[in-house]
Order: C-alpha cells, then structure tokens, then sequence
C-alpha cells in the first residue's frame, strides 16, 4: 500500500518568515494530493490541493509543488503569521483507490 | 448545511463497554470516512465506506465495526472497549476519492 513520509514534525518560525514542509510517497500511481490545516482543537480542513498533471498551485500565501519522478510534494507558506500555527497533514490518494494515506503532521509555530 | 456532524463529542468508557459513534453528512456526498487520530501518528483509516451499501476496512479495523445506514448516515461500533481505544474518532465524507473530505468536529474518547 501506499507510505506518505513527512517532514519535519515541529517547524519554528519567526513571522513573516516562510515556511516549507515536504512530504515523500511510494506508490507511483498515486494522483491527488491534498494539504489540510488542523487548529488546537479542530477539525481538519483543506487548504490546497493538487492533481498529478500539475506541478504547482498556488493560493495567495501558499503554494504545492509536485516532483511526480521524484515522488514527493510540498507546501510553502510565505509571509507567515501566527494564526498560520497549526498542524498540517499531507495526504496522497492513488489512481482508482479510496483511500487516503496521511502523513503524521507537522506542527507549525509562528513566533509574533 | 450543517456538513458533516458527529456525536457524542465527549465520551468515558470503562473497558469492555459497548458504544456507537454517530455520523451524518447533508452534502449528499457518495463516500464516508472513520479515522482515528492519536498524537504524533496522524490520521489512520478505520473504515470507509465508497458508496451506500459498501463498507471496507482501512488500516486499523480491529475493534470495531461500521454501518452505512443510507447515503447520509455512517456509524462506528465499538464493541468491547479497550484502552487502546483511546483517542479522537473524526468521520468525514467526499464527494469522490479525489475531491476534497470534509470532516465532522470529531469525538473525544477515553476508555478506562
């Protein structure tokens, strides 16, 4: 089955600083690949996502990029602030599967 | 639109209790979701549901059993408790394997 690697697990950063987050997969047919925002106490949302004929999204402070051959994806914030403290969770899905494989999280802190 | 929501949000079990998770979603999404998420260890699969009528097990099954009641509901059953049942229980429901999961506000679980 699919193995979603991500690193690193706590990321401390000034603001205004940018932060990046990087996440490996194995399975070569995976084909969606999500980023989700986790706040203390809530639930997960998603806040980009990108598809495997893409290389790059972005949204405003934030962007994905994708190495298809080098089977890894990763999120960048610019311009971070402190309500961008939270836990991100990478995801990928692969090609006619249901099942998302999640990384363990990495929780990031923005000193004000 | 609700979205997605869940109950209990808050429950004390003694070992070897019995208990439901309730799940509803009025998105008229397809899929349903259980994870269960423990600190440092992301989010795993419990059991999914692809569409009404189908159930399939995720990554970690043991313990527990599921019910896709109709396309709005999804149960989770805890049979015999046990503490390593501990944890946060989120479901969450898709459109589609590569669309976006929206995930309920979760249920906090200790078994003692």
């Amino acid at each position: 089955g699919e193995n979603v690697e991500q690193h690193p697990s706590t990321l401390s950063v000034q603001e205004g600083d940018s932060a990046v987050i990087k996440c490996t997969y194995s399975d070569s047919a995976s084909n969606y690949f999500p980023w989700y925002k986790q706040e203390l106490g809530k639930r997960p949302q998603l806040i980009i996502d990108i598809r495997s004929n893409v290389g790059e999204k972005k949204d405003q402070r934030i962007a994905v990029t994708l190495n298809k051959t080098a089977k890894h994806f990763s999120l960048h914030i610019t311009e971070t602030q402190p309500e961008d403290s939270a836990v991100y969770f990478c995801a990928a899905i692969s090609g006619g599967s249901y099942i998302p494989t999640f990384g363990r999280g990495t929780s990031l802190i923005v000193h004000p | 639109n609700a979205g997605v929501t869940q109950t209990p949000k808050f429950q004390v079990l003694k070992t070897g209790q019995s208990m439901t998770l309730q799940c509803a979603q009025d998105m008229n999404h397809n899929s349903m979701y259980w994870y269960r998420q423990d600190p440092g260890m992301g989010l795993r699969l419990i059991y999914y549901s692809a569409s009404e009528g189908t159930t399939d097990k995720g990554e970690v099954p043991n313990g527990y059993n599921v019910s896709r009641l109709n396309k709005r509901e999804f149960s989770l059953r805890l049979e015999s408790a046990a503490p390593s049942q501990t944890s946060v229980y989120f479901c969450a429901s898709t459109k589609g394997p590569y669309n976006e999961q929206f995930f309920g506000p979760g249920t906090r679980l200790t078994v003692l």
